[in-house]
């Protein structure tokens, strides 16, 4: 099984401040890994598709880079708006897994 | 607009049974494997289950192996979970997904549905 580590674990940050969130695996996992956005009481909602493709709808400060078993979720120019639980997942193999999430605190 | 709404959640006592339910629409439901992903309240995320867009492949967690059946009706635009010897570490807001393609390979989970909240006490 795959485990998936997502650094850091909470993160507070100010408006138009660059957020760096990355998110290691157990194993090579290609680019098959999605990065998911949680507000409170809310879906999950899905920002980048297989390491850095963007997901319809997501605006242009959120990308994704890596491969392999480092992989990265950059958000530029943080909004108000950002504040929210971030979630990696690999879908290379069964089980499917989730990291730990990332919850971004907006000061 | 896809749309995905589960219902069917609720409170069941330790031991008891219960079944989900995902309506889909706005896609081709039968093009679509489909997935369940679960949440413990105050917790990360959790996948569970899935099947593939014919049903002919389906796959379980080992948390929930033998004890949860998924299933779909095509015909219906439906996908289930049927959910049996409940515990209190099922207790959870379920999530349907819907995949990328027809197969359980790869999968990116592009559309959720709201949740279903499943409450297991005595």
């Amino acid at each position: 099984e795959i485990v998936l580590t997502q650094s850091p674990d909470f993160q507070s940050v100010t408006p138009k401040e660059k957020v760096t969130i990355t998110c290691r695996a157990s194993q090579s996992i290609g680019s098959s890994l999605h990065w998911y956005q949680q507000k409170p009481d809310q879906s999950p909602k899905l920002l980048i598709k297989y390491a850095s493709q963007s997901f319809s709808g997501v605006p242009s400060r959120f990308s994704g880079s890596g491969s392999g078993t480092d992989f990265t979720l950059t958000i530029n120019s943080l909004e108000a708006e950002d504040a929210a639980t971030y979630y990696c997942h690999q879908s290379s193999s069964l089980p499917h897994s989730f990291g730990q999430g990332t919850k971004l605190e907006i000061k | 607009e896809v749309q995905l709404v589960e219902s069917g959640g609720g409170l069941v006592q330790p031991g008891g049974s219960l079944r989900l339910s995902c309506a889909a629409s706005g896609f081709t439901f039968s093009s679509y494997a489909m997935h369940w992903v679960r949440q413990a309240p105050g917790k990360g995320l959790e996948y569970v289950s899935a099947i593939s867009s014919n049903g002919g492949s389906t796959y379980y967690a080992n948390s929930v192996k033998g004890r949860f059946t998924i299933s779909r009706d095509n015909s219906k635009n439906t996908l289930y979970l049927q959910m049996g010897s409940l515990r209190a570490e099922d207790m959870a807001v379920y999530y349907c997904a819907r995949g990328s393609s027809t197969s359980l390979i790869r999968p990116v989970f592009g559309y959720w549905g709201q949740g279903t909240l499943v409450t297991v006490s005595s």
